[in-house]
């Protein structure tokens, strides 16, 4: 069955600081892998999304996520993180079928420290 | 841009009142989605529909119904509303092709009383 695992449930990086957010997926076959983010009291807000090719994908809010299929991961990555970058991260992995819903992993809220 | 609009940011209902949520997207999407977000659950998935009239059940689709009458409107029922149905309620929309990401509304936090 698919699934989407993201291990940690709430992180905290002081502002400045790099951040890495883990994902991981279980799917039988090549995924559609996205990194959604959701400010309090907001709806989800795509910041990117993988199908094929480049392994690195470039988002929005100066954020990448690098695919690794050896290790079924699809890690969110930002340099130096930002007071507003506090929000909930939400990963997915969509099935190569059109018409059907993603799955999505319980989140890792992320806290920024000044 | 595309827009989602649910037609309530806070409801506040009664046990075993039927409840209505409202979901319209402006961007002619086929794809049209409802989730539940739950602390600690993340999303789940309620119910989706690819096509006006047509609907598919997700992973927790009990006690709950939907009708899409419309291309642009997908409504979540609540026949008869229960307390552990208080939750915040999602909805999304997103093009038939596969790359389409979804794009979702802000959310309606529903409680029931």
């Amino acid at each position: 069955a698919q699934s989407v695992t993201q291990p940690d449930i709430h992180i905290t990086v002081s502002e400045g600081a790099s951040l890495e957010l883990r994902c991981n997926y279980s799917y039988g076959a090549t995924p559609y892998l996205f990194w959604y983010v959701q400010s309090p009291g907001q709806g989800l807000q795509l910041l990117l999304k993988y199908f094929s090719g480049d392994t690195l994908v470039q988002g929005i809010k100066g954020f990448e996520a690098e695919f690794k299929r050896s290790q079924s991961s699809f890690n969110l990555r930002k340099p130096s993180v930002h007071w507003s970058d506090a929000a909930e991260y939400f990963c997915a992995v969509g099935a190569n079928q059109a018409g059907t819903a993603l799955i999505f992993g319980k989140g890792t809220t992320l806290s920024v420290s000044s | 841009d595309v827009k989602v609009t649910q037609s309530s940011r806070y409801l506040v209902k009664r046990t075993g009142e039927k409840v209505f949520l409202e979901c319209v997207q402006d961007m002619d999407h086929e794809n049209m989605f409802w989730y539940r977000q739950d602390p600690g659950l993340g999303l789940r998935l309620i119910y989706f529909s690819y096509d006006v009239k047509m609907k598919e059940k997700g992973d927790i689709p009990e006690g709950y119904s939907v009708s899409r009458e419309k291309k642009e409107r997908f409504s979540l029922i609540l026949e008869s509303a229960s307390t552990n149905q208080t939750s915040m309620y999602l909805c999304a929309s997103s093009l038939p092709d596969r790359f389409g990401p979804q794009h979702f509304g802000d959310g309606t936090r529903l409680s029931i009383l």
